[in-house]
């Protein structure tokens, strides 16, 4: 059971636009930056998001991030075939059992 | 070029011990954190823990406390997690990535290093 609660999965067809929820609470995603990271079959993950809604360089503008309250959302526009991946979310937690990383169950995206 | 390079995959038994790496370069290993994350068969990723290469500071996920050990060497820019008893349920791909500070974000990611132990 995942700190962060992600759906399981998504579809959407190309060219459309897609969102990835990521639910938490006040001790992680409530005060915290959010950072989303997309691993494609396969592959290391890599840093998508950071800081709920920075772009590290050379990442697509068709990907962006928003933060409200204990939940943040990934948008993925204009959907595109190489775009199939496991996307996770991740934040800091300042829980009682010490501060620590927590990732999402993870979300995957199928572009039918 | 900044690059995280991890050690090749490694076959065990339980109750062996194995220690893998992961080595940077294309920047400066004592100025950033590097973190190990797990990835068991089909499953997510979990933080396992993290060192600051400057000074040795280590710090673990509750999850993983006593469970591994993670060390560096900056002298080689190499950075290690071990185990003393490996046990089936840690058959896993093993991820390294670098952080420039605690909170932040982990923006490089070595290749991954399978472990898979059976007997």
């Amino acid at each position: 059971q995942s700190v962060l609660t992600q759906p399981p999965s998504v579809s959407e067809a190309p060219r459309q636009r897609v969102t990835i929820s990521c639910s938490g609470s006040s001790s992680n995603i409530g005060n915290n930056a959010v950072n989303w990271y997309q691993q494609l079959p396969g592959k290391a993950p890599k840093l998508l998001i950071y800081y709920d809604d920075l772009l590290p360089s050379g990442v697509s503008d068709r990907f962006s991030g928003s933060k409200s309250g204990t939940s943040a959302s990934l948008a993925i526009s204009g959907l595109q075939s190489e775009d199939e991946a496991d996307y996770y979310c991740a934040a800091w937690d300042d829980s009682l059992n010490g501060p620590d990383w927590v990732f999402g169950g993870g979300t995957k995206l199928t572009v039918l | 070029e900044v690059q995280l390079v991890q050690s090749g995959a490694e076959v065990k038994k339980p109750g062996e011990s194995l220690k893998i790496s992961c080595k940077g370069s294309g920047y400066s290993f004592t100025s950033y954190w590097i973190g190990w994350v797990r990835q068991m068969p089909g499953k997510g990723l979990e933080w396992m823990g993290i060192i600051y290469p400057g000074d040795s500071d280590t710090r673990y996920s509750p999850s993983f406390q006593g469970q591994v050990t993670i060390s560096a060497d900056k002298s080689i820019s190499t950075a290690y997690l071990q185990w003393s008893s490996l046990k089936a349920s840690d058959t896993a791909m093993y991820y390294c990535a670098r952080t420039l500070t605690r909170p932040g974000w982990l923006d490089y990611w070595g290749q991954g290093t399978l472990v898979t132990v059976s007997s």
